[in-house]
């Protein structure tokens, strides 16, 4: 079973507009990481935001938000303000602290700005 | 800031030659990667290692052999190049303590490996 799940493969949205890119994740170690990659057609990936398990609040890195619901596993990635450079493949990946400490990634959702 | 280095960014094999894809980190951590990447599949992991010396197999180890001989290298080799592994390949790294659940992983920018 896929520890990850990624279930949009495209979405759309217009620029200036919020985008919410949406992530499930199945585990039973209580101690685990979050994390968003963006690659754009460059193919580079980068690091975007990450959430830990224990984390109090939703964290934020500047337009990049995670809306984490523990109970329902799910970690979306909201884009504020969508800028044409925000179009790329995004990807979900979960770090079990239990285990080998092995990444998993989903398989990518590509997001297109429309200006 | 060099980080992930990957070595060659192109090439192109005819079936049943061998290779090796280098991967450096000047981050000195102790996790390094092997990813292949193919459309609609996201990434899978190949082959990892947690320290020098060490390293293990992913979800699709078969056709590949990695060698950790150097904190800093982590080498991935294909004995005999099928053109089922016609792929971008990623290396990464990623720190392991103090806590390794939050640490990211650095990419090297990827080799484009076609197999004809």
């Amino acid at each position: 079973a896929q520890k990850i799940t990624q279930t949009q493969p495209g979405m759309f949205v217009q620029e200036k507009e919020a985008v919410t890119l949406d992530c499930t994740y199945d585990t039973s170690d209580p101690s685990y990481g979050l994390f968003w990659y963006k690659q754009p057609s460059s193919g580079e990936m980068i690091f975007l935001i990450y959430q830990g398990s224990y984390d109090q609040q939703n964290a934020t890195e500047g337009r990049y938000s995670l809306n984490f619901q523990k109970a329902r596993k799910s970690a979306n990635l909201v884009i504020s303000a969508s800028q044409l450079g925000d179009s790329a493949m995004y990807f979900c990946a979960m770090r079990e602290s239990g285990g080998s400490y092995i990444p998993t990634f989903g398989r990518g959702t590509s997001l297109i700005v429309h200006p | 800031n060099a980080g992930v280095t990957q070595t060659p960014k192109f090439r192109v094999l005819k079936t049943g030659q061998s290779m090796t894809l280098l991967c450096a980190q000047d981050m000195n951590h102790e996790y390094m990667y092997w990813y292949r990447q193919d459309p609609g599949m996201g990434l899978r992991l190949i082959h990892y290692s947690v320290g020098e010396g060490t390293t293990a197999k992913g979800e699709v180890p078969d056709g590949y052999n990695v060698s950790r001989l150097k904190k800093q290298n982590f080498l991935l080799g294909l004995e005999s190049a099928a053109p089922s592994q016609t792929s971008v390949y990623f290396c990464a790294s990623s720190q392991h303590y103090p806590d390794s659940s939050n640490q990211p992983q650095h990419f090297g920018d990827g080799t484009r490996l076609s197999i004809l």
